[in-house]
């Protein structure tokens, strides 16, 4: 089955630009997925990229996906003390399920 | 617009009672359901899901059951709870794209 990986901890500084990194290992995922959960609450929908594009931009946020490699990034631009959570990278498989990484925590430091 | 709840947010129970948490979503019809649990720390489990009415899929063997007796109703089920029961359990819907509910917390003491 799918397997996606994500480092477990990100620490950047207010104002500079944060990059999470994913790796999966479908390459029949057609979409794949970032979302952010915060302390104590359910996971929000960030945004998601499909399998042909290569590149998505959405104000801050930048998605990057390397196919060939099947590598996935988050790149946050102008990080700030509000964007501290955790953020899991998901694709979904052949048979339209989400299969999740075990999620980024990043930490802003003011 | 869609909308997706979950109750109770939170709650304590003992070892050996058991459990009952509900999932409803509005403004949508015929959605995929899914019961994630996230352990304390970790990333999600996908538990159950369900393509329809009384559709069941179990992902992990357990201890826990699900049903789906309404076409916008999810309730995650248990007759005796374990310690290792403990976590933060969030309902999701979708058709394309998946959408969480805000989650229950459970505590089994």
């Amino acid at each position: 089955g799918e397997d996606v990986e994500q480092s477990l901890f990100l620490s950047v500084r207010e104002g500079d630009s944060s990059v999470i990194n994913c790796t999966y290992t479908d390459s029949s995922s057609t979409y794949l997925y970032w979302y952010k959960q915060e302390p104590g609450a359910g996971l929000q929908l960030l945004t998601y990229i499909f399998s042909n594009m290569d590149m998505k931009q959405d104000q801050r946020l930048t998605v990057l996906l390397n196919k060939k490699d099947k590598h996935l990034s988050l790149r946050i631009a102008d990080t700030q003390t509000g964007d501290s959570a955790i953020y899991f990278c998901a694709a979904v498989n052949a048979g339209n399920m989400l299969t999740f990484g075990g999620g980024t925590r990043l930490m802003v430091k003011p | 617009s869609q909308t997706i709840h979950q109750w109770p947010a939170t709650l304590v129970q003992p070892v050996g009672s058991p459990l009952s948490l509900e999932c409803t979503v509005e403004g949508t019809s015929n959605p995929n359901l899914y019961w994630y649990r996230q352990a304390a720390g970790r990333g999600l489990q996908l538990l159950f899901y369900s393509v329809g009415i009384g559709q069941i899929s179990s992902e992990v063997p357990q201890n826990l059951s699900a049903s789906r007796p309404q076409d916008r109703q999810f309730i995650l089920s248990s007759k005796k709870l374990l310690l290792s029961d403990s976590g933060f359990y969030l309902c999701a819907w979708s058709t394309n794209e998946q959408f969480f509910g805000p989650g229950t917390r459970l505590t089994v003491l």
